[in-house]
């Protein structure tokens, strides 16, 4: 089992461009997330997903879209890049409210 | 390099010790709380939860207390060791309007004193 997935680990974009981070886990969880870090700050939830074809916001999505066709990948899309989203992102995986999760190891962004 | 919790409080144990890390939080409707830990250059690892319906949950080596009252959570590690050197991060979590909310706290650095 290798958990939580996440592609790539670093990237630098330029402004305006837009990329797409990719999140896969095979623990079979129902429940997804996106977090962002930024230096010195906790986490901040961008999107979470309670199971294929269900997504919802969380506290800072502007900017970010997500899908959900399978159980297994939870996208996480950036339009238009722009310094505010240079950060560290996490996705994470768990069977729901009251279980846990499990964090991928990140992908640090950077935005030029 | 590692830029997680740079300027965050510190609180500093000696290894076989008892740690206790505090958390404030803001909301008193919130359903569930959240302990994880972040070594340096590692992504956060979940610790423990607790639902708002409990004062206290067990786990190994931790346990974390809910004070509802005075909206405090706290995390106890027992007998700390080396490998608990890391930033604690405490997180609420609020149902509204069938929309989970997440708020995450700023973080305290553990060290851990051979």
């Amino acid at each position: 089992n290798a958990g939580v997935t996440q592609t790539p680990k670093f990237r630098i974009l330029k402004i305006g461009q837009s990329m797409t981070l990719q999140c896969t886990q095979d623990m079979n969880h129902n429940y997804m997330y996106w977090y962002r870090q930024d230096p010195g700050m906790g986490l901040k939830l961008i999107y979470y997903s309670v199971g294929a074809g269900i997504t919802d916001k969380g506290e800072v999505p502007n900017g970010y879209n997500v899908s959900r066709s399978t159980t297994e990948d939870f996208p996480l899309r950036l339009e238009l890049a722009a310094p505010s989203q240079t950060s560290v992102y996490f996705c994470a995986g768990g069977k729901g409210v009251g279980h846990g999760y499990t964090f991928g190891s990140g992908t640090r962004l950077t935005v030029v | 390099g590692e830029s997680v919790g740079l300027h965050l409080p510190t609180l500093s144990v000696q290894e076989g010790d008892n740690s206790i890390i505090n958390c404030a939080y803001s909301n008193s409707a919130s359903d569930y709380f959240i302990w994880y830990k972040q070594e340096s250059g590692k992504g956060p690892q979940f610790i423990i939860d607790i639902r708002s319906n409990m004062d206290k949950r067990q786990g190994q080596r931790v346990t974390v207390l809910l004070n509802k009252t005075v909206k405090h959570l706290s995390l106890q590690i027992a007998a700390t060791q080396p490998g608990d050197s890391a930033v604690y991060f405490c997180a609420e979590i609020t149902k509204t309007s069938g929309t989970y909310k997440y708020i995450f706290g700023t973080g305290t650095r553990l060290k851990v004193l051979a």
